[in-house]
């Protein structure tokens, strides 16, 4: 059965102060990995989609890298816009075309 | 502009009711999907569709049916609804692929009383 874990469940940052969000995953056959942010009350937005180990895609402040057993989110310089969940979520070989989600990480940038 | 759309925004129910929820995409997608979002336990799948014509059963499908008549509509329909079914419902879309990415919906939040 495919596990995905997020660490931290929320995390509160200054404007302008770098940190990572952690997607720890255990599946039998990884066919993608995905990053999502939510907003409240909305749908997830996508953001990443990562393949294999030592792949890393970034989107302005943001930077995804994938290892054999997690990935990680980093954020360069947050600003208060950047404030929302982000969702990770893994497809194993096993599961169709399912997607297991984590329980998302919460994330706050105060000005 | 592309994407997908879901309806009613919000529905308060009474139990025992019967509810569609519906969702269209207008991307072609062949695969389509069903999630719950609840708190503390994150995003479950309820019922797929990978193609017109067919459905499957997903993490947590009881009390749900649905079908796929056509390749833009997948409806959600909860028989009986009971206050276990409050929630927000995500659908999603996907394009033929080995692992294309799934595109959400903006969601319908349910209240059964």
């Amino acid at each position: 059965e495919d596990q995905v874990t997020q660490s931290p469940e929320a995390l509160r940052l200054q404007e302008g102060e770098s940190s990572s969000l952690n997607c720890s995953y255990t599946v039998s056959g990884l066919r993608g990995l995905f990053w999502y942010r939510q907003d409240p009350g909305k749908g997830p937005e996508f953001l990443f989609t990562l393949y294999s180990a030592g792949e890393e895609k970034e989107k302005e402040r943001l930077k995804a890298t994938l290892t054999k057993k997690e990935s990680f989110l980093h954020i360069t310089a947050p600003k208060p816009e950047d404030s929302a969940t982000y969702l990770c979520a893994v497809q194993g070989g096993n599961a169709g075309n399912m997607l297991t989600f984590g329980g998302g990480t919460r994330l706050m940038v105060k000005p | 502009i592309a994407g997908i759309t879901q309806a009613p925004t919000s529905q308060i129910l009474a139990a025992g009711r019967r509810m569609t929820l519906r969702c269209t995409q207008d991307m072609r997608h062949n695969a389509m999907y069903w999630y719950r979002q609840d708190l503390g336990l994150g995003l479950r799948l309820i019922h797929y569709s990978n193609t017109a014509g067919t459905t499957g059963k997903g993490e947590v499908p009881d009390g749900y049916s649905v079908s796929r008549a056509n390749t833009d509509d997948f409806p959600l329909t909860l028989a009986s609804a009971v206050p276990s079914q409050t929630s927000v419902y995500f659908c999603a879309s996907r394009k033929q692929g080995a692992a294309d990415t799934q595109y959400f919906g903006p969601g319908t939040r349910l209240t059964v009383l």
